[in-house]
């Protein structure tokens, strides 16, 4: 079965600190992989998306994420992070190629201190 | 417009009765999708529209729920019988579908929030 896992519900940093969301699927053939972010009373926004090629995706707002295909990871960074970033993280999967319908992790909730 | 617009913001109805929740995509986008957002069970797809092909109802989780998309845009959620475990945030995202190695990013609206009581 098609599956994405994120193993942490929630996410603590301090305001500079770099972070790390962390993404795993299970899926045959080669995935879509995407993240997506989530503030209060909004939609989900695009952060960057993993097709094919460099394994280090470079997204919006300073974003990156690093496909592993032997780990079968994903997983999102970001340097330094900012308070404006605390949010709601999804990981998604699309297994047939960008064309269909995207299987979600759980969501991590990232909380960035001052 | 310039995004995925939904409406209305918040719905609030009674047990049994029905509702329809309303999609407009992106202009010129091609495919359109509904998920539902909820506590216990996070984002689940239920059903995608592209072009004129017939719709994958796969997610649909009763015969209550059904969608339609007129004209290849507007699209319809609609609800009948409505039950508690029906409230939920439910989300639709449009994208533009092309063949090849296509960029295929759904942009998703702001979403209805569903409460049955």
């Amino acid at each position: 079965a098609q599956s994405v896992a994120q193993p942490e519900d929630q996410v603590n940093v301090a305001e500079g600190n770099p972070l790390t969301v962390k993404c795993t699927y299970s899926v045959s053939g080669n995935p879509y992989l995407f993240w997506y972010v989530q503030y209060p009373n909004r939609g989900l926004q695009f952060l960057l998306k993993y097709i094919t090629g460099d394994n280090l995706v470079k997204g919006s707002y300073g974003f990156e994420a690093e496909f592993n295909k032997s780990q079968t990871s994903f997983h999102l960074k970001k340097p330094s992070a900012l308070v404006s970033d605390s949010a709601l993280y999804f990981c998604a999967v699309s297994p047939w190629g960008g064309y269909n319908k995207l299987i979600f992790g759980a969501g991590t909730r990232l909380a960035v201190h001052p | 417009g310039a995004g995925v617009s939904q409406s209305p913001s918040n719905k609030v109805t009674e047990k049994g009765k029905d509702v329809e929740l309303r999609c407009d995509p992106i202009s010129g986008h091609t495919a359109l999708y509904w998920y539902r957002q909820s506590l216990g069970q996070g984002l689940e797809f239920l059903i995608y529209f592209q072009g004129n092909s017939a719709p994958d109802k796969s997610g649909l989780p009763s015969d209550r729920f059904s969608a339609e998309r007129t004209g290849g845009s507007v699209s319809t959620l609609t609800i009948q019988r409505t039950q508690q475990e029906d409230s939920a945030v439910y989300l639709c995202a449009s994208s533009f579908w092309a063949g090849g190695k296509a960029k295929n990013i759904q942009y998703f609206g702001a979403g209805t929030r569903l409460s049955v009581l």
